[in-house]
């Protein structure tokens, strides 16, 4: 099975600033990788997929990168209602997928 | 507008067994495959399994194989979950969600409790 980790697993920021999520395959997924964000007491909504591309109805300042092994979810210029968790996903691994245990984001 | 609505969750002792059902509306639910993920409260998300657009094909986690299973009616536009011999750890909120490698579109949850 391919586990997935992020780090860090929390974090705390001020409006405006850059954030960066990182994200870690145990194998190569080649792009095979989606973000998920989670607003508190909300179900989970797909943010990005296939690595860089950016869901309808979400700001452009989300951006992923990132191939094989090693992944980001970056927010430049963090607003208040981006505070949530942040899950990266992995469908490389036949037809399950994985999560990985996600970070919280809040504000400073 | 899509939605999904998920509905049977309660309390259950361990060992009972359960059946959740999930409702779709906005979507051509035939020809999309089905995935559950479930999440502890507070905690992270877990993969439950999923199930081909024909209903033919399903896949399950490690932690629920050979005691859960999920199946469909595509004239009803519904998706089930039966869970049997059910344990303290699989008390969680339970989303039903179109797709399989994109997760699109999620229900708001079901809770399920196992506890005596």
């Amino acid at each position: 099975d391919i586990q997935m980790t992020q780090s860090p697993s929390s974090l705390s920021a001020s409006v405006g600033d850059r954030v960066t999520i990182s994200c870690q395959a145990s194998q190569d997924i080649s792009d095979s990788l989606n973000w998920y964000q989670q607003r508190p007491g909300r179900a989970p909504n797909l943010l990005i997929q296939d690595v860089a591309h950016l869901q309808p109805g979400f700001p452009s300042r989300f951006s992923g990168s990132g191939s094989g092994t090693n992944f980001a979810l970056t927010i430049n210029g963090l607003q208040p209602e981006d505070v949530a968790t942040y899950y990266c996903q992995q469908f490389a691994d036949l037809i399950t997928v994985g999560f990985g245990p996600g970070t919280k984001v809040d504000l400073k | 507008e899509v939605n999904l609505v998920e509905s049977g969750g309660a309390l259950v002792q361990p060992g009972g067994s359960l059946r959740l059902s999930c409702v779709v509306s906005g979507f051509n639910f035939s020809v999309n495959w089905m995935t559950w993920v479930r999440q502890v409260p507070g905690k992270g998300l877990e993969w439950v399994g999923n199930i081909d657009n024909d209903g033919e094909e399903t896949h399950y986690g490690a932690s629920v194989e050979g005691r859960f299973a999920i199946s469909r009616d595509n004239a009803k536009n519904s998706l089930f979950l039966q869970m049997n011999g059910l344990r303290p750890e699989d008390t969680a909120v339970y989303f039903c969600v179109r797709g399989w490698q994109w997760l699109v579109s999620w229900g708001q949850g079901t809770l399920v409790s196992v506890s005596s």
